[in-house]
């Protein structure tokens, strides 16, 4: 099974542009987390979908947002980006029935 | 508030010995851990799991450790192979499908 995959991989951005972030599941799993890692604060939940609607969200303004589609392909924006935003964002998958959550490589993201 | 917490940043050991990693976690109503190990450039890989009605489980090499009554996790990592260097993470869930991570450990195995 292929894992989970995540475009772009990196990404250079200037403050006030938006960005969005795409993240395909493995095959058959129909729940999506997105979470942000940064040296200061480490992993940090942002939100979680499942069957197109977001079940669980963090502790992050609404600059953050996200989708997902019928085929379990999430998306998530960033409007308005902040230095601070700099960090890599990751998303994982998992199956309807388990915790266990599956990574995928993550977006770098640097905002200048 | 939400928070799991290491003891240390880092750890070295001597290839060969076993390794063990300690993770403080808050929410006494979390009834499910991971730990995760990352390696530089890549995102989190799946190490281990323990459910709260456990205190013990094994893996190939790994054992996780639970102790409800001081919130305390540990992972232990049998004959540490050079290939163990990574950061480790502890992880309780909080709520469907959402984890709190703790810091990470760094793991430096010495030759």
């Amino acid at each position: 099974k292929a894992g989970v995959t995540q475009t772009p991989r990196y990404l250079i951005k200037t403050r006030g542009q938006q960005v969005t972030l795409s993240c395909s599941p493995i095959s058959g799993h129909r729940s999506v987390s997105w979470y942000q890692q940064t040296p200061g604060q480490g992993l940090q939940f942002l939100f979680e979908y499942f069957s197109e609607t977001q079940r669980n969200k963090g502790n992050f303004p609404g600059r953050f947002s996200g989708r997902q589609f019928s085929n379990s392909r999430s998306e998530m924006n960033v409007s308005t980006l902040e230095l601070g935003d700099s960090a890599l964002y990751l998303c994982a998958s998992s199956h309807r029935d388990t915790y266990e959550q599956y990574f995928g490589p993550g977006t770098r993201l640097t905002v200048t | 508030g939400e928070s799991v917490g290491l003891h240390l940043p880092t750890l070295s050991v001597q290839e060969g010995d076993n390794s063990i990693i300690n993770c403080a976690y808050s929410n006494s109503a979390s009834d499910y851990f991971i730990w995760y190990k990352q390696e530089s450039g890549k995102g989190p890989q799946f190490i281990i799991d323990i459910r709260s009605n456990m205190d013990k489980r094994q893996g190939q090499r790994v054992t996780v450790l639970l102790n409800k009554t001081v919130k305390h996790l540990s992972l232990q990592i049998a004959a540490t192979q050079p290939g163990d260097s990574a950061v480790y993470f502890c992880a309780e869930k909080w709520g469907a499908q959402k984890l709190v991570f703790g810091q990470g450990t760094r793991l430096t195995i010495n030759p």
